[in-house]
């Protein structure tokens, strides 16, 4: 057990819905950070927060969006969904802003669109 | 631009046999360079971290190496056993204090077989 929570471990919805994801980071860290992996591709980086703000800014569509509560747990909305969203979700959190000590990574959220 | 390219892309080897992942990356400034394993459908694991200054680090049966100069890594698996069937990811932190910026590989994926 990593300490980063993320919940559900899986979820499979229809095209055009909308889905919430969760993570809890490791307690003590500030920053979130989220990734989106498709079939056998890289790690991609969405977005980060750190200590409720918005931090850092990747490929992240804008039909997605993100924020990060006062408890520091982090939401992931994913709206309007399509087929090619289909893919797995990290969450990673660190102490710090920038992870110069890295982060710690969950084991992620399968999504999967039909 | 700063990119990270690991090869090969996959590998096959059989249990008991030793083998090595490549990295190279064209990061610069540079700060530190992490490997990182995944197995499928799980979330990253950091298996060692190097800064610019060192030239090999251990984790048991991995050791990786880093030449500065010629901006390569490499990740040396020992005496593999099954359950190092994973993808293996190089990750790159340019030299940016206080920002969150990490140059990920598309990592190499290894099978090992009995």
């Amino acid at each position: 057990d990593s300490g980063v929570t993320q919940t559900p471990k899986h979820l499979i919805t229809a095209t055009g819905q909308r889905v919430t994801l969760r993570c809890s980071p490791r307690s003590g860290d500030l920053s979130v950070y989220w990734y989106q992996q498709s079939l056998d591709q890289g790690l991609q980086f969405l977005i980060q927060y750190y200590n409720g703000e918005e931090r850092a800014k990747g490929n992240i569509l804008e039909r997605f969006s993100a924020q990060q509560f006062p408890d520091l747990h982090s939401e992931l909305n994913l709206s309007s969904l399509e087929l090619g969203d289909s893919a797995l979700y990290f969450c990673a959190s660190s102490v710090d802003k920038g992870a110069e000590y890295g982060y710690t990574f969950g084991s992620g959220t399968r999504l999967t669109v039909v | 631009k700063n990119q990270v390219e690991q090869s090969p892309q996959s590998l096959i080897i059989l249990e008991g046999k030793n083998c090595t992942l490549q990295c190279n990356y064209t990061v610069s400034p540079f700060s530190n360079l992490r490997w990182y394993k995944q197995d499928t459908g799980r979330g990253p694991v950091s298996l060692t971290i190097m800064t610019f200054s060192e030239n090999t680090k251990s984790n048991g049966r991995y050791t990786a190496t880093l030449d500065a100069d010629t901006k390569q890594s490499s990740l040396h698996i020992t005496a593999s056993q099954l359950s190092d069937s994973a993808s293996y990811i190089c990750v790159v932190r340019p030299n940016t204090s206080g920002t969150y910026k990490y140059i990920f590989g598309t990592g190499t994926r290894l099978k090992v077989l009995a």
